[in-house]
């Protein structure tokens, strides 16, 4: 059975300092890895996705199979990225894929 | 490209209705998702459709819940009769193939049965 852990429900930095959000799977194959973003009173939304290996707003994410985990890393946190994060695992067979039950990330000024 | 809609916004019944959600994916998405999120937890995968079939239902309670898309596009879903645990945000999310692809996600309906 495939799982996701976010350790952290609630992770509060200030604005300039470095930022990790942990994610770790559980998956017997080979996994594709999501984080997904929602900002107060819009949708959720994708961030970004570990095959892509792209920043997006700064943020980047590697997927380590040795750790199975897929951190969300951003070197100086910004005001705006204050939201509330999800990490999921996509079953590429099956196609469905499971969340994480989120980590809300405020940046203080 | 127009997002995934979804209506109504919010909804509040009494225990034993029954409610309907309606959701329009983004045209082309040949996958629809509904998943099911409760208060501080994350989305739970309720029913996956392609096309028409259904792909995945293990998670749907089916005494209650039920779900269709017709003609491959829209979909609904039902509850009936509701439970003061339905209360939750119901989302509809669609993606262009079965399999890794990124999932596009409606703004939900938030239900509360009181």
């Amino acid at each position: 059975a495939q799982r996701v852990t976010q350790p952290e429900k609630l992770l509060s930095v200030f604005k300039g300092a470095p930022v990790e959000l942990k994610c770790n799977y559980s998956y017997s194959g080979s996994p594709e890895l999501f984080w997904y973003v929602q900002y107060s009173r819009q949708r959720l939304q994708l961030l970004l996705r570990h095959i892509s290996r792209e920043s997006i707003k700064g943020f980047t994410a590697d997927l380590n199979k040795g750790e199975t985990s897929f951190h969300l890393k951003k070197p100086f946190a910004q005001e705006e990225d204050s939201a509330m994060y999800y990490c999921a695992l996509g079953d590429t067979n099956a196609g469905k894929s499971t969340f994480g039950d989120g980590t809300t990330l405020t940046v203080k000024p | 490209e127009a997002g995934v809609a979804q209506s109504p916004r919010y909804k509040i019944i009494e225990k034993r209705q029954s409610v309907a959600f309606w959701c329009n994916p983004i045209s082309g998405h040949a996958t629809l998702y509904w998943y099911q999120q409760i208060l501080g937890q994350g989305p739970k995968l309720l029913i996956q459709f392609q096309n028409n079939g259904v792909v995945d239902d293990s998670q749907l309670p089916k005494d209650r819940f039920s779900a269709e898309r017709l003609k491959g596009v829209d979909s609904t879903l039902k509850i009936q009769p509701a439970k003061l645990e339905d209360s939750a945000v119901y989302l509809c999310a669609s993606s262009p193939r079965q399999g890794g692809s990124p999932l596009h996600f409606g703004n939900g309906t938030r239900l509360t049965v009181t």
